[in-house]
């Protein structure tokens, strides 16, 4: 069973473009969480998400921030008109019902 | 969210047997304590999780005070592998896919 699966693994953007973060998740699993990891500091929680239904995105930045877990495909975080600050490690992480959030190896952005 | 507070790091000799502790003194009644580790750019990695009993797995022990107040998690031979941030995080057994909260954890180090 292939684990949390998330491309690209890094990401590099200049400053006003658009950066998309992929995330599929484990098989059978249908809850999606995406967290941020700024440099030297620990995970902050933005977006759960379940199939096609945004559950809680009391963590995400109110602009230019969106996230979609369609019925087919992966999860998908966008951030448009990326700036320096956005500039991080982006987990995401799934779960099978209310049990144990199992881990990407991320995608690192950077911005130019 | 009900919070956990660590130490900010420990270090431990390889092969010797490596307590760390967290404190949970405002856990309720239905919060789980979860323990992740993350390796230096990896995700976090599940390690183990408890209600009120100690628990045991392949990679740890779980030790929790009778009060639930205060928990340990027990790395019985540590190794170089070993060397992580380990994050104690409390989740409500009855909240609908909760998100976890992270801290900064504790950041070990093993020593050859």
């Amino acid at each position: 069973n292939a684990g949390v699966m998330q491309n690209p693994r890094h990401l590099v953007r200049r400053r006003g473009q658009e950066a998309r973060l992929r995330c599929s998740p484990m098989k059978g699993h249908s809850h999606v969480y995406w967290y941020r990891q700024l440099p030297e500091e620990g995970l902050k929680f933005m977006v759960y998400l379940q199939k096609e239904n945004i559950i809680d995105e009391s963590g995400m930045p109110k602009e230019r921030f969106s996230a979609e877990f369609p019925k087919e495909g992966p999860s998908i975080l966008r951030i448009q008109q990326v700036v320096r600050g956005d500039s991080a490690a982006y987990f995401c992480a799934s779960s099978p019902w209310r049990d144990e959030q199992y881990f990407g190896p991320g995608t690192r952005l950077t911005v130019t | 969210d009900a919070k956990t507070t660590q130490p900010n790091s420990m270090e431990s000799n390889e092969e010797e047997p490596v307590h760390l502790p967290c404190n949970h003194s405002t856990i309720s009644g239905t919060d789980y304590i979860h323990w992740y580790r993350q390796l230096p750019s990896q995700g976090p990695e599940y390690v183990i999780h408890g209600l009120t009993s100690n628990v045991n797995n392949r990679m740890a022990s779980l030790a929790i005070a009778e009060d639930r107040k205060s928990s340990t998690l027990i790395l019985h031979r540590a190794t170089l592998r070993d060397a992580a941030v380990y994050y104690c995080i409390l989740s409500d057994r009855d909240n609908y896919g909760q998100n976890f909260v992270f801290g900064p954890g504790t950041r070990l180090s093993v020593l050859p």
